[in-house]
């Protein structure tokens, strides 16, 4: 098993393009999570998603659309980029019933210039 | 809502040395505690985790942390640290069941072992 993969692993996007950031798991895992990663800050949840075409906001949502169309699949958009989208984003996964602990994926390194 | 509070975002230490890195939660309610850690240019992985029973619970490369209901803590310890032990923790709080539950995390602590 793969586990939770995401694509890409590094972008550079000038100031106004957009983007979508590609999670996939292959653990039949129900619930799936955005977070972004920033120096001194933890993790932060953008969105998540607890099941096939639903999604919900999280603590930091602004700027960030989802989609969940496929079980395996959660897709993280950004339509307009800012400079303080520069960030490390992880995708993770688990299951619907506990014991809770999420299973990450490998991350994606944003820069916006 | 639910916080957790790392109180040293950095920590040195020698190699064989013991470790301690501090955690506190504030919740009312029955949680679920976890720990990760995060290597270099690398995703979090699952540490250690707390659900219920036992307090004291172990990770397989010698971590272990108490979780200690009255003062709302998840210290992680190890007694001799490792070259290869460094790298972030964060620990985590899961409250609520279902749909509503999701992880909080706390800002990280970085473990740097040197000799």
């Amino acid at each position: 098993n793969a586990g939770v993969t995401q694509t890409p692993k590094f972008r550079v996007l000038k100031t106004g393009q957009s983007m979508t950031l590609l999670c996939a798991q292959d653990m039949n895992h129900e619930y799936m999570y955005w977070y972004r990663q920033d120096p001194g800050m933890g993790l932060r949840l953008i969105h998540y998603s607890v099941g096939e075409g639903t999604t919900a906001k999280g603590e930091v949502p602004d700027g960030y659309n989802v989609s969940r169309l496929k079980k395996q699949n959660f897709l993280l958009g950004l339509e307009s980029a800012a400079p303080s989208q520069t960030s490390v984003y992880f995708c993770a996964s688990r299951y619907r019933q506990g014991p809770y602990e999420q299973y990450f994926g490998p991350g994606t390194r944003l820069t916006v210039t | 809502a639910q916080s957790v509070t790392q109180l040293d975002s950095q920590v040195p230490v020698f190699e064989e040395a013991p470790v301690e890195l501090r955690c506190n939660y504030s919740s009312s309610v029955s949680v679920y505690l976890f720990w990760y850690v995060q290597y270099p240019n690398q995703g979090l992985q699952l540490l250690l985790k707390y659900l219920s029973g036992s307090t004291l619970v172990e990770s397989i490369n010698g971590f272990e942390a108490e979780f200690n209901k009255s003062q709302t803590s998840f210290h992680l310890r190890k007694p001799s640290v490792h070259i290869s032990d460094t790298a972030e923790y964060f620990c985590a709080v899961n409250v609520g069941a279902g749909t509503a539950s999701k992880l909080t995390f706390g800002t990280g602590t970085r473990l740097q072992v040197t000799l």
